[in-house]
């Protein structure tokens, strides 16, 4: 079954640490991983876009990595800033009968104190 | 105005009711998602539109009827909804139906009672 896990479910940190959300993976056949943030109230913002042959990539203070080996990514906020609060939302998208696929995780909420 | 825009931003509405959602895309994109987002469970995919022509529909009820009179304008129609209908609605677009990159809106938060 095409599944994408979180972890954690939510996070609370203070503010100028570094924290590392995870998304694991039984999607199949890949084609790429996207992260998103969603801030309260608001639509999801592409961070980040990753296929197979890609390791890292990184959006500014955003790195998401990338092993197709053990279907995993992980996405690491350095120097966190209260406008970082918010829920990141891992999608990975597989090709099936011609088409695209999205399977959305259920996302980890992320708190930044100050 | 830039990005993709949904109005109203808020609505509560009775079982009986009726009502639109709308959502309009100022990107030049050619394909149109409805999604319902409710509280800890995953994005879900509600309807797809490619060049105005449905091409996704995954197993939405009927008192959910999408309409998409051109590639910038999506709208969806409510009526008779449940309490469990209460929701977030998203509305995205992307150039192409098989394009990588999907622009979201703000959302429309339902309220049904």
């Amino acid at each position: 079954k095409n599944q994408v896990e979180q972890s954690p479910q939510s996070l609370i940190i203070l503010e100028g640490k570094n924290c590392t959300l995870q998304c694991n993976y039984t999607v199949s056949p890949f084609s790429n991983l996207r992260w998103y943030k969603q801030d309260t109230g608001r639509g999801p913002v592409s961070l980040t876009i990753m296929t197979f042959s890609e390791n890292t990539k990184s959006n500014g203070r955003y790195t998401a990595t990338l092993d197709a080996d053990t279907k995993q990514s992980s996405l690491h906020i350095t120097a966190s800033q209260l406008s970082d609060s918010a829920s990141y939302i891992c999608v990975v998208t597989f090709r099936t009968s011609g088409t695209y696929k999205y399977i959305f995780g259920t996302g980890t909420r992320l708190k930044v104190l100050a | 105005e830039t990005g993709v825009t949904q109005t109203p931003r808020h609505l509560v509405m009775g079982m009986t009711n009726k009502k639109s959602l709308k959502c309009e895309q100022h990107l030049g994109h050619n394909a149109m998602y409805w999604y319902k987002q409710s509280a800890k469970k995953p994005l879900e995919l509600m309807f797809v539109y490619n060049f105005k022509e449905q091409t996704e529909n995954n197993s939405v009820p009927s008192r959910f009827s999408p309409e998409c009179p051109n590639s910038s304008h999506l709208f969806l129609h409510l009526h008779t909804l449940q309490p469990e209908d209460s929701a977030l609605y998203l509305c995205a677009s992307s150039q192409a139906e098989l394009s990588y990159e999907q622009y979201f809106g703000p959302g429309t938060r339902l309220t049904v009672t």
